[in-house]
């Protein structure tokens, strides 16, 4: 079964900082994601990565196949990116399924 | 473009009572369909998945079932809550190409 681990739990940062949350598992997948979940609950899914980088406006997204770790950047943080970021990895369970396992996200709260 | 729509946002139950959360998705055919549930400072957990109509699995054992009647219908039913049942329901589905698309949730509470 695939660990994932996600650092740090909490975050608290000042408006415009950059922002790193790393994210780390087990066990090889076939894709990783990046998900936002609101105060309100609702998810929203930021990237999804088998490889590299990717970047959508100020998110930057990385993924290092062989260590088994990504991380997610934030560039000139604000009050509206105060969100819980989770981390998730796709593996094939078999029977045509790939499964999702989540990490237990990391609750950032950007102060003005 | 694919929507997921689900339902009810909150809902407040007492023990003992049934329990039912739709979930339907438009604009794709042939979803994956999963239900996860997120309890009060925990991580999220794979509840059912589905590959097609009829057909569910369960990861994990518990006081919940669900149904797939229709392509794109996906049920979660209980027929007695108990107090742990508590906590952020989340539909979702999936093609291999795409990646998830999530629910707005249901915020349940068991009373």
């Amino acid at each position: 079964k695939n660990e994932v681990e996600q650092s740090p739990q909490n975050l608290t940062a000042q408006e415009g900082e950059f922002i790193t949350i790393n994210c780390s598992y087990s066990v090889g997948i076939s894709a990783l994601h990046w998900l936002q979940q609101h105060p309100g609950g609702g998810i929203v899914s930021l990237f999804m990565l088998s490889s590299g980088k990717k970047k959508h406006g100020r998110l930057i997204a990385t993924i290092n196949i062989q260590e088994k770790h990504s991380s997610l950047h934030i560039t000139a943080s604000h009050p509206r990116d105060s969100a819980v970021y989770i981390c998730a990895v796709r593996a094939y369970s078999g029977a045509g399924s790939y499964q999702l396992t989540f990490g237990k996200g990391t609750k950032l709260s950007v102060i003005p | 473009s694919q929507t997921i729509h689900q339902w009810p946002a909150t809902l407040v139950q007492p023990v003992g009572s049934p329990l039912s959360l739709e979930c339907t998705v438009e604009g794709t055919s042939n979803p994956n369909l999963y239900w996860y549930r997120q309890a009060a400072g925990r991580g999220l957990q794979l509840l059912f998945y589905s590959v097609g109509i009829g057909q569910i699995s369960s990861e994990v054992p518990q006081n919940l079932s669900a149904s797939r009647p229709q392509d794109r219908q996906f049920i979660l039913s209980s027929k007695k809550l108990l107090l742990s049942d508590s906590g952020f329901y989340l539909c979702a589905w999936s093609r291999r190409v795409y990646g998830y698309t999530f629910g707005s949730g249901t915020r349940l509470t068991v009373v």
